[in-house]
């Protein structure tokens, strides 16, 4: 079975600041997604980037990178220039390849201050 | 067009008895899902839907817990017999496809007393 980790609760940084959160995973496959996903106070979760495991290149999206290190199964998300609105839950997930279920870690909480 | 939506919003129960959530996928979405979030957790899978059939279900915790998607749009998740653990924020999610991207609902948060 597959696990995810994230060892950071919380987090907090000022405004316009770069705050890196961590991720990793367990996992024997070799074909896999990873995603970031962002959960604001409405509960919705929203995903911020996703990066193929096939893929050496890191994703980005727009102030979202991450920094993916398959054989050490790590994967973390940088946020620049961070933002008032960033304020929210951050979840980082997995997806076997043809699975569908997606397996989260358990959280970071991540305070923007102005 | 619409999201995925998800009713009711907040549902509150006594032990015991039965209660069925609701959830309107994105329209076209084939596929949807159900996870459960416990308080400070992470969301856990429940079910998997491809159209009408349950592809995979092996996140449903017992047999108190069913759901349908009778038409491939609509579903339901049942549970029997409520119980104080079953307390969480149960989320739905439709994508196009598999392979594609979960379009997450609001989630209904359901308490047992």
């Amino acid at each position: 079975a597959q696990t995810v980790t994230q060892s950071q609760p919380e987090m907090s940084v000022q405004e316009a600041e770069t705050v890196t959160l961590s991720c990793t995973y367990d996992t024997s496959e070799n074909n896999y997604y990873l995603f970031w996903y962002k959960q604001p106070p409405s509960r919705q979760m929203i995903l911020v980037i996703r990066q193929e495991a096939y893929k050496q290149q890191n994703a980005t999206e727009n102030r979202f990178s991450v920094n993916f290190q398959k054989a050490a199964k790590s994967f973390s998300l940088k946020i620049s220039d961070s933002q008032l609105g960033d304020t929210a839950m951050y979840f980082c997930a997995f997806m076997k390849k043809g699975a569908q279920k997606l397996v989260f870690g358990q959280g970071t909480r991540l305070t923007i201050n102005p | 067009g619409a999201g995925v939506s998800q009713t009711p919003s907040n549902k509150v129960t006594e032990k015991g008895k039965y209660v069925e959530l609701r959830c309107d996928p994105i329209s076209g979405h084939t596929a949807l899902y159900w996870y459960r979030q416990s308080l400070g957790q992470g969301p856990e899978f429940l079910i998997y839907f491809q159209g009408t059939g349950a592809a995979d279900d092996s996140g449903l915790p017992n047999d108190r817990f069913f759901a349908v998607r009778p038409e491939g749009s609509v579903s339901t998740l049942k549970i029997q017999r409520t119980e104080r653990g079953d307390s969480a924020v149960y989320l739905c999610a439709s994508s196009q496809d598999y392979y594609n991207e979960q379009f997450f609902g609001p989630g209904t948060r359901l308490t047992v007393l």
